[in-house]
């Protein structure tokens, strides 16, 4: 089945604390993505990347950290976590952004909570 | 700027009846697409129907169909014949042709369907 997963679904962290959430995608896109959502403010991306090795800042990047060594996987770090980090998190693929049209798949989000 | 406006917080409609999420739109780019997506309560990201700027017709996809007025700069989703599964979240979202596939989000809008 084609799909973007995320891992883990839920994590409840404390500040400053080091984690990682993966993304993997199974449908050889070139793009991927991750977004946050917050109430309010609908999504805002925070880091994509438009191929292997290549990754450039959203509009809110402050706090994180990407790479994307392989083409399916594209894990979303946040070296030192904090509250205002608390947010849901979204991970997308598309195939090549060429296309206007391409839709972006999205994965089944993780929730986070930063205390 | 690029940006997004989704005015309605929430929304309530009959089950059977039809109903219009508003949807407009901040670009000076020529070449951009719209997108609408959904998100039920289990949190995850459903693509509905896409509408690019050189589209000369009104893009539907079974019962979504999307008001697209250049013009105006608006692009509403219209839900015919609402089910109680339309019940969710919505999210209006532009894509612009010189920003590869990165996505700028409205607000929402939370649709209740009721019985």
């Amino acid at each position: 089945e084609a799909q973007v997963t995320q891992n883990p679904r839920y994590l409840i962290t404390v500040t400053g604390k080091k984690l990682t959430v993966t993304c993997s995608q199974n449908m050889n896109h070139e793009y991927m993505s991750w977004y946050r959502q917050d109430p309010g403010l609908g999504l805002r991306q925070i880091y994509y990347s438009m191929n292997v090795e290549v990754t450039d800042k959203g509009d809110v990047p402050e706090g994180y950290k990407v790479s994307r060594k392989e083409k399916r996987n594209f894990p979303l770090i946040l070296e030192s976590p904090s509250p205002n980090q608390t947010s849901l998190y979204f991970c997308a693929s598309s195939p090549s952004p060429g296309r206007m049209g391409n839709e972006q798949f999205f994965g089944p989000g993780t929730r986070l909570t930063v205390l | 700027a690029q940006k997004i406006t989704q005015t309605q917080p929430g929304m309530f409609v009959q089950e059977k009846e039809a109903v219009t999420l508003d949807c407009t739109y901040d670009t000076s780019d020529p070449s951009y697409g719209l997108f609408w997506y959904k998100q039920p309560s289990s949190g995850e990201m459903i693509f509905l129907i896409y509408q690019g700027s050189y589209d000369q017709q009104n893009a539907t996809e079974g019962r979504y169909s999307l008001n697209f007025q250049k013009a105006r700069k608006s692009a509403n989703l219209v839900i015919s014949a609402s089910q109680l599964g339309d019940s969710a979240m919505y999210f209006c979202a532009m894509r612009r042709g010189n920003q590869g596939g990165k996505l700028i989000f409205g607000q929402g809008t939370e649709l209740s369907v009721k019985p």
